[in-house]
């Protein structure tokens, strides 16, 4: 089946150092690629998204490009924030039928702990 | 605002009893899921909905149960057959089963005694 990997935690870095979160997926299809993170407490939010290969995901200074030769997602800041410090998750969504019904869901990784320092 | 909201943020259970957790969402979306974290383990799918009054087992829905009587409102129960209930819960929802673009909301924590 399809599945995601992360690279292992927990990062960190100080203040305005540069972020790379390695993600590596398996997938029997094309899958579209998401970069999720978790503040403490709190549920997950969509940080950037990729659907096809060679596309480039961007938000709030993050980066990830969608390389399907190597089957990665990796996650990049230029220069972390102490307000960055989140839990990263890499996701992926397979779609297909089952029952007549078209279906999706996500698969995620592991998780991936960022602490920044002043 | 829309968004989704859980409740309770925290529950405690005594073992052999079943508890129901809440997820309310006013998006308009159609499609609900249910996810448990655990440390290190990422997020697992339990139970999803494409469409109201029908659901699908995820990787890991052995000891839970959930109903879809309405789009709104997608309540999971944890019942005594579950043999590791203590978990973090998470509900989302998604305009549609292919979007892949989940919201998320702020979780409930289920400890067992």
């Amino acid at each position: 089946g399809d599945s995601v990997t992360q690279m292992e935690g927990p990062v960190t870095l100080s203040e305005e150092a540069f972020l790379t979160i390695n993600c590596t997926y398996t997938a029997t299809g094309y899958p579209s690629l998401f970069w999720y993170v978790q503040y403490p407490g709190e549920g997950l939010q969509l940080l950037l998204k990729a659907t096809k290969a060679d596309d480039k995901g961007s938000n709030k200074g993050f980066e990830a490009t969608y390389r399907k030769e190597t089957t990665s997602f990796h996650l990049e800041k230029g220069s972390v924030q102490v307000s960055d410090s989140a839990v990263y998750f890499c996701a992926l969504s397979e779609s297909g039928y089952a029952g007549g019904t078209s279906y999706g869901k996500l698969t995620f990784g592991q998780g991936t702990i960022l602490t920044v320092h002043p | 605002d829309g968004g989704i909201t859980q409740s309770p943020k925290y529950l405690f259970r005594k073992e052999g009893q079943n508890v129901t957790l809440s997820c309310e969402q006013n998006l308009n979306h159609d499609a609900m899921y249910w996810y448990r974290q655990d440390p290190g383990q990422g997020l697992r799918l339990i139970y999803y909905s494409q469409i109201v009054n029908d659901f699908q087992k995820g990787d890991i829905a052995e000891g839970y149960s959930v109903s879809r009587e309405k789009k709104e409102s997608f309540p999971l129960t944890v019942t005594s057959a579950q043999k590791n209930p203590t978990a973090f819960y998470l509900c989302a929802s998604s305009r549609g089963p292919d979007t892949g673009e989940l919201f998320f909301g702020e979780g409930s924590r289920l400890t067992v005694l």
